[in-house]
C-alpha cells in the first residue's frame, strides 16, 4: 500500500539536544512539507520542498533544518534553537506543488523532558 | 493574524442529523478551498474541495457552501453518523500551486 511513514510516533527530547523525526512516502510524489500543528490552532507550515535537493522555508522554519536527498525521504531536525519543539509534527506529500491535496502521515508528538 | 479562522472549537449533533461546520477567511484572493478530516493520532485526509468559480461542490453526504461576498464557507454533512466524528479542518489557497492556510478546527461528535 502507497502511504506516508512517520516515525517514531512519540520522541522525547531533552534540553539542548537536536532530535530528527523521520518521514518516508512510496507515492512517487514531487513534494514534501512538515507542519506544526499546536493545540486549538491550525497547521502551520515548517518546510516545504518541491524537488530533490531543493526545499523552501514555510511560515515558522526558525528552530528548524531539513534535507531532501532522495524524493521518498524529508526528514526533519529539530534544533536546540526551537525553544518550544513540544507539537505535533505531521509530514505530508502531494504529487506536484500545484496539487492541493495533500497526503499525510499520522504524525510525531514532540514533548519536551 | 489567523487568516482562516474557525470560531467553534466543538460541535455536538445527534445521529441523522445535519452536521454544519463553519469557516470564515479574511485574504480576498484566496479562491480555492478544502476541508480535511483528522482522527486522533492519525493525519489529516483530504475530505472535499470547492473553487471560487463555484457556490457549492456536493460529494455524497457532504457538500461544501461558498460565499465569496461574505468570506464564509461551511461543511454540510447529512445524514451524521458516529464516525464522523473527527477533527475538521478547513484551508485555503491562493491559486494552484500555493500554499495552504489551515483554521484551527472544529471537532465534531456525532452521538448515537
Amino acid at each position: 500500500d502507497g502511504g506516508i511513514t512517520q516515525s517514531p510516533k512519540y520522541l522525547f527530547r531533552k534540553e539542548g539536544q537536536n532530535v530528527t523525526l523521520s518521514c518516508e512516502q512510496n507515492l512517487n510524489h514531487d513534494a514534501m512539507y512538515w507542519y506544526r500543528q499546536d493545540p486549538g490552532q491550525g497547521l502551520r507550515l515548517i518546510y516545504y520542498s518541491q524537488i530533490v535537493n531543493d526545499f523552501q522555508k514555510g511560515d515558522i522554519a526558525e528552530g528548524y533544518s531539513v534535507s531532501r536527498e532522495k524524493k521518498e525521504s524529508f526528514p526533519l531536525t529539530v534544533t536546540s534553537a526551537q525553544k518550544n519543539p513540544t507539537a505535533f509534527y505531521l509530514c505530508a506529500s502531494s504529487r506536484r506543488m500545484e496539487d492541493e491535496k495533500l497526503f499525510f502521515g499520522s504524525g510525531t508528538q514532540l514533548s519536551v523532558l | 493574524d489567523q487568516q482562516v479562522k474557525q470560531n467553534s472549537p466543538s460541535l455536538s449533533v445527534q445521529e441523522g442529523r445535519i452536521s454544519i461546520l463553519n469557516c470564515d477567511y479574511t485574504n480576498s484572493m484566496f479562491d480555492y478551498f478544502l476541508w480535511y478530516k483528522k482522527y486522533p493520532a492519525e493525519g489529516p485526509t483530504f475530505l472535499i474541495s470547492i473553487s471560487s468559480i463555484k457556490d457549492k461542490n456536493e460529494d455524497g453526504r457532504f457538500t461544501v457552501f461558498l460565499n465569496k461576498s461574505a468570506k464564509h464557507l461551511s461543511l454540510h454533512i447529512v445524514p451524521s453518523q458516529p464516525g464522523d466524528s473527527a477533527v475538521y479542518f478547513c484551508a485555503a489557497s491562493v491559486d494552484a500551486g500555493n500554499m495552504l492556510t489551515f483554521g484551527g478546527g472544529t471537532r465534531l461528535m456525532v452521538k448515537p
